[in-house]
């Protein structure tokens, strides 16, 4: 079965910019995280969508944004694009959200912003 | 809080060299615990996994145990590879939302 598929895979936006990123999990994931990946920091979680509710939320600001649709389809939206959002999103899906089975990452979305 | 801590990298190792990479973790209740490996231009992919202390997650010819008494979790191979090269991430579940904490990536990268 396909994996999780995230597009674009990549992107070159400005500050002030906004940009969408989406996520198709694998067929019937009806979980999908998604995270920033920097060389210093590492990992980190953004937030978790479940059967179109959020359900849980990372530390970033109010400028980071997602929602998922009725087909378990995720999108991630950042506005007012800053220098420090050039990153690697990663999304990550799982059949029902409880990580004790692990999830299935996509390639990711790297972003530059210039 | 809740907190996974790894052996910082780069790790170079030659072909058919013994691997281990450090894992400790905090974490309240009964976490799981996770390796996961990231090759270059790539998502992560689960390594292995282990769900109760002194089950050993195994994948690949990689190997780990879960250790409550230390905290730990770390990963071996006996004999790596070049194509063993890659970010070796460990992560565990942490409370009740079961949310994943993850280490910050040990980088690994074998010689011919």
């Amino acid at each position: 079965k396909a994996g999780v598929t995230q597009t674009p895979r990549y992107l070159i936006k400005t500050r002030g910019q906004q940009v969408t990123l989406s996520c198709s999990p694998i067929s019937g994931h009806r979980s999908v995280s998604w995270y920033q990946q920097t060389p210093g920091q590492g990992l980190q979680f953004l937030f978790e969508y479940f059967s179109e509710t959020q359900r849980n939320k990372g530390n970033f600001p109010g400028r980071f944004s997602g929602r998922q649709f009725s087909n378990s389809r995720s999108e991630m939206n950042v506005s007012t694009l800053e220098l420090g959002d050039s990153a690697l999103y990663l999304c990550a899906s799982s059949l029902a959200g409880q990580s004790n089975y692990g999830y299935t990452f996509g390639s990711g979305t790297r972003l530059t912003v210039v | 809080g809740d907190s996974v801590t790894q052996m910082e990298g780069p790790v170079t190792l030659s072909e058919e060299a013994f691997l281990t990479i450090n894992c400790t973790y905090t974490a309240t209740g009964y976490p799981s615990l996770f390796w996961y490996v990231q090759y270059p231009g790539e998502g992560l992919q689960l390594l292995l996994k282990a769900t109760k202390a002194d089950d050993k997650g195994s994948n690949k010819g990689f190997e780990a145990t879960y250790r409550k008494e230390t905290t730990s979790f770390h990963l071996e191979k006996g004999s790596v590879q070049v194509s063993d090269s890659a970010v070796y991430f460990c992560a565990c579940t942490a409370g009740n939302n079961r949310k994943l904490i993850w280490g910050l990536g040990t980088s690994l990268a074998v010689n011919p």
